[in-house]
């Protein structure tokens, strides 16, 4: 399938200290890109989202960067609180239907524990 | 509290069952999709509404039928299922799956959890 992994790759890291979560996407054709957080029994919430025009957008205590020539993605969370674990999904836009829509896939999924 | 409200929350039902699983949202988008999601892995698409027309279909197994009666309700009625089929099921929304408009994020409920005995 597309999404491939026995394991979720977990990022621990100490409270107050700064998080970096990855992703690699596969299609260069990709052209929209979001980062879900996914808590315990819950679907997955929105946090920020970037366009392939841009290589880097921030928001409150966050931000992505994308470079396309990798075809990487990440998530920069400053000042990470214990509110911060969870489950952290890249998602790319990728065409679909020859072209007249597209279907928004998950990458693999991160898990960030943070120590207090 | 999301947006996109999902029904029931919980679910067990036997192979030989017939269930809905329902989704509801009344933010006025007009695209609506599910996508199953497996313990430790990410939410896998299953089927894509645009304007109330099944849009994708991700060659999901017939014993999977989704329904869209209008554009703030979608069901997924389930018969035949196998204990495979066992996972969280997410709805979720977006203003439309235009080419032009699409890149807007999929607003996502809760779920419900289906256990297949």
């Amino acid at each position: 399938g597309e999404n491939v992994g026995l394991h979720l790759p977990t990022l621990s890291v100490q409270e107050g200290d700064n998080s970096i979560i990855n992703c690699a996407y596969s299609n260069s054709a990709s052209d929209y890109f979001i980062w879900y957080k996914q808590e315990s029994g819950k679907g997955p919430q929105f946090i920020i989202d970037i366009r392939s025009n841009m290589d880097k957008r921030q928001g409150q205590r966050v931000t992505v960067l994308l470079n396309k020539t990798v075809k990487h993605l990440s998530l920069q969370i400053a000042a990470t609180q214990p509110g911060d674990s969870a489950v952290y999904f890249c998602a790319e836009n990728r065409e679909a239907d020859g072209g007249a829509t597209n279907k928004l896939i998950f990458g693999t999924g991160t898990l960030l524990a943070v120590q207090p | 509290d999301t947006e996109v409200t999902q029904t029931p929350k919980h679910l067990v039902m036997g192979m030989t069952n017939k269930k809905s699983l329902k989704c509801e949202q009344h933010m006025g988008h007009r695209a609506m999709y599910w996508y199953k999601q497996k313990a430790k892995k990410p939410p896998e698409l299953m089927f894509v509404y645009s304007y109330e027309k099944l849009s994708i279909n991700e060659s999901v197994p017939s014993r999977f039928s989704p329904e869209c009666p209008n554009s703030s309700l979608l069901n997924l009625h389930l018969h035949a299922l196998q204990p495979e089929d066992s996972a969280l099921y997410l709805c979720a929304s977006s203003p439309s799956r235009d080419r032009e408009t699409s890149n807007s994020p999929l607003h996502f409920g809760n779920g419900t959890r289906l256990t297949v005995t």
